[in-house]
C-alpha cells in the first residue's frame, strides 16, 4: 500500500497570513498516461464530507478559491492556502488515487493564531 | 452536477451485516469512465478507503480494501442508479462514519451515515 503522511498534524496561523501544509508518498505517484501526479487534497469541516480542493496535485476543483494552491510532484507535496480566512479553519487531507488501495493522509488541523 | 444520498440503519449488533446504500443523481452509475466509492472514517482509523465498483467493457468490476477483503461486497444496480455496500460480521472496530463518494480524485461525497456497532 501507498503510505501517505502528512505534517504538520496542526497549524495555526493568523488570518491573512500563509498556511503551508506537506504530504509525502511512500511510492511515486506519477500516473504514467498522462504524466501528472494522482494526488488530491480536501477540506473537511465538523459535521460534513470531505470537499474536493485540488486534484492532479495542482488543478483547483471548479468553484475552489485560488488562494488554495497545491504544488509538487513524485512523493513530495504541499498545500498552500496564501492568506487564511476564518472560513478556512479545518481539516485537511491529501489523498493518493494512483493505486488500489486509495490512501490518504492523517490530516493537518488548521487554525487561527 | 452530481448528487449522492445514502441510506441504511445505523445501529448494528456484532457479527450482523452493514448494507448501505448510495442514490446517485446527476450521473449514471453505468457511465464509462465512472467509479463508486464508499470510505469510512473513525477517530483510531481515520480516513478509511474500502472499495470500489465500476463499468468497463461491458463488464461490472470491483476493487477492495485488503483490509476488509474477505468480508465486503460493492456492487450496482443500473435500473435503479444506485450501488451499494454490504459488510460482513461486524464487530465494534467496524464503528465509523459511513461516506459514497465518486470518482478517483473523490469529487462528491455523500452526507454520511454514522454507523455504530455495538450489544
Amino acid at each position: 500500500d501507498i503510505v501517505m503522511t502528512q505534517s504538520p498534524d496542526s497549524l495555526a496561523v493568523s488570518l491573512g497570513e500563509r498556511a503551508t501544509i506537506n504530504c509525502k508518498s511512500s511510492h511515486n505517484i506519477l500516473y504514467s498516461s498522462n504524466n501528472k501526479n494522482s494526488l488530491a487534497w480536501y477540506q473537511q469541516k465538523p459535521g460534513q464530507p470531505p470537499k474536493l480542493l485540488i486534484y492532479w496535485a495542482s488543478t483547483r476543483e471548479s468553484g475552489v478559491p485560488d488562494r488554495f494552491s497545491g504544488s509538487g510532484s513524485g512523493t513530495d507535496f504541499t498545500l498552500t492556502i496564501s492568506s487564511l480566512q476564518a472560513e478556512d479553519v479545518a481539516v485537511y487531507f491529501c489523498q493518493q488515487y494512483l493505486a488500489v488501495p486509495l490512501t490518504f493522509g492523517g490530516g493537518t488541523k488548521v487554525e487561527i493564531k | 452536477q452530481v448528487q449522492l444520498q445514502q441510506s441504511g440503519p445505523g445501529l448494528l449488533q456484532p457479527s450482523q451485516t452493514l448494507s448501505l446504500t448510495c442514490a446517485v443523481s446527476g450521473d449514471s452509475v453505468s457511465g464509462n469512465g465512472a467509479a463508486w466509492n464508499w470510505i469510512r472514517q473513525s477517530p483510531s482509523r481515520g480516513l478509511e478507503w474500502l472499495g470500489r465498483t465500476y463499468y468497463r467493457s461491458k463488464w461490472w468490476k470491483s476493487d477492495y480494501a485488503g483490509s476488509v477483503e474477505s468480508r465486503i461486497t460493492i456492487d450496482a444496480d443500473a435500473s435503479k442508479n444506485q450501488f451499494s455496500l454490504r459488510l460482513n460480521s461486524v464487530t465494534p472496530e467496524d464503528t465509523a462514519v459511513y461516506f459514497c463518494a465518486s470518482g478517483y480524485a473523490l469529487d462528491f461525497w455523500g452526507q454520511g451515515t454514522v454507523v455504530t456497532v455495538s450489544s
